[in-house]
């Protein structure tokens, strides 16, 4: 069975502050693509990164960088130097098919205070 | 380029009662979905459509919820009759063929 699980519920930091938001999943295929999404207050999930199962490089994009390690089944990210308006709720996700349905984890809802 | 479009943005009505849903993807875009966003989780998907065929709806309560996209364009998705549990944000989501997907602002269901 495909499951995300995301076990931080809320986390809490002082701007500035580097932060890292983790990401389990379980599945049995052997191809898979992984997800990160923003979820700000207005409500849009916003698409942040997507990761094949073939590709471990660990990526950045600015004060984004995420982690991924398959003899963990984990992609973590972590936000460096974090601002108030990284404040959301984040959302790890799994596909098993390209195109097919996202299974989202719980999300993890960062509060960056100034 | 214009998003995903979502009306209404709010939608209040009682438990018994009919709603319905519309949806606008990003032109161009083949595959259209629906996901239910309950409070405090994560979304999980109701339909997905390739053009105007199913691909799967096997999380969708098909006794109360229906969806369509007629011409493989504008999605609509109705509840009939509502229950208290189906109290969620309705997302929408549109992708090009094997591509991320982008949602639309949602639609936020009180059923009272």
């Amino acid at each position: 069975a495909q499951k995300v699980t995301q076990a931080q519920t809320e986390i809490s930091v002082v701007e500035k502050e580097d932060v890292t938001l983790d990401c389990v999943y379980e599945t049995r295929d052997t191809t898979y693509y992984l997800f990160w999404y923003k979820q700000p207050p207005s409500g849009e999930l916003v698409f942040l990164i997507r990761r094949n199962s073939f590709d471990e490089q660990n990526e950045i994009s600015g004060r984004y960088s995420w982690n991924f390690q398959k003899s963990t089944s984990s992609f973590n990210f972590t936000i460096t130097a974090s601002q108030v308006v990284d404040s959301a709720v984040y959302f790890c996700a799994l596909s098993e098919v390209q195109g097919g349905k996202l299974i989202f984890g719980q999300g993890t809802e960062l509060s960056v205070k100034p | 380029e214009a998003g995903v479009a979502q009306s209404p943005r709010y939608k209040i009505i009682e438990k018994r009662q009919s709603v319905a849903f519309w949806c606008n993807p990003i032109s161009g875009h083949a595959t259209l979905y629906w996901y239910q966003q309950i409070l405090g989780q994560g979304p999980k998907l109701l339909i997905q459509f390739q053009n105007n065929g199913v691909v799967d709806d096997s999380q969708l309560p098909k006794d109360r919820f229906s969806a369509e996209r007629l011409k493989g364009v504008d999605s609509t998705l109705k509840i009939q009759p509502a229950k208290l549990e189906d109290s969620a944000v309705y997302l929408c989501a549109s992708s090009l063929a094997h591509n991320e997907q982008f949602f639309g602002p949602g639609t936020r269901l009180t059923v009272l």
